[in-house]
């Protein structure tokens, strides 16, 4: 079965600081990944996704993803941390129905002025 | 331009009433889900949507739960019996045909079973 760990519970950056969220999932083929960002009080947001092509895959907001297979990982980085990115951020594969997602539990970001 | 809708925001009740909530997605989106948040967790998918297939419901949790679609527009999901453990943020979204394409998740209903 499909699944998703991100390791990490919280995370607290200082703004400006650079970002890496983990993120590591179990999935016997080729996966469909996904990165979701959720503000408070506001609906998940897609931040970015990889299908298949160029493992380096570049987001919104200036956030990257990088695809590894060889570690099943799919981490979310960003070089420069603003303020507005505290928020919660949830890590996605799609299952054997391509169109279920399943999440990991989320990695809450906290930005330290 | 509106985005996916949802209502209530915010739903308290009792144990043991039923509950019904609301997801408007957007205009002309074919595949609707309804997922489940509970604290500090991520999203359980429940049930989804697409058209006029039978709905994929290998998400719902007991048979107090049960949703509904008409068309491609509205849908409901419904608790009946409600108990503490249902307590949750309840997340809708939809997207146009094609497994790849993007959800667009709503604000959620966050509800409270006493």
């Amino acid at each position: 079965a499909q699944s998703v760990t991100q390791p990490d519970i919280h995370i607290t950056v200082s703004e400006g600081a650079s970002l890496e969220l983990r993120c590591n999932y179990s999935y016997g083929a080729t996966p469909y990944l996904f990165w979701y960002v959720q503000s408070p009080g506001q609906g998940l947001q897609l931040l970015l996704k990889y299908f298949s092509g160029d493992t380096l895959v570049q987001g919104i907001k200036g956030f990257e993803a990088e695809f590894k297979r060889s570690q099943s990982s799919f981490n979310l980085r960003k070089p420069s941390v603003h303020w507005s990115d505290a928020a919660e951020y949830f890590c996605a594969v799609a299952g054997d129905s391509s169109y279920k997602l399943i999440f990991g539990s989320g990695t809450r970001l906290l930005v330290r002025p | 331009g509106a985005g996916v809708s949802q209502s209530p925001s915010n739903k308290v009740t009792e144990k043991g009433k039923d509950v019904e909530l609301r997801c408007d997605p957007i205009s002309g989106h074919t595949a609707l889900y309804w997922y489940r948040q509970r604290l500090g967790q991520g999203l359980e998918f429940l049930i989804y949507f697409q058209g006029n297939s039978a709905p994929d419901k290998s998400g719902l949790p007991s048979d107090r739960f049960s949703a509904e679609r008409t068309g491609e527009s509205v849908s409901t999901l419904t608790i009946q019996r409600t108990q503490q453990e249902d307590s949750a943020v309840y997340l809708c979204a939809s997207r146009t045909s094609g497994p790849r394409n993007e959800q667009f998740f709503g604000p959620g209903t966050r509800l409270t079973v006493l």
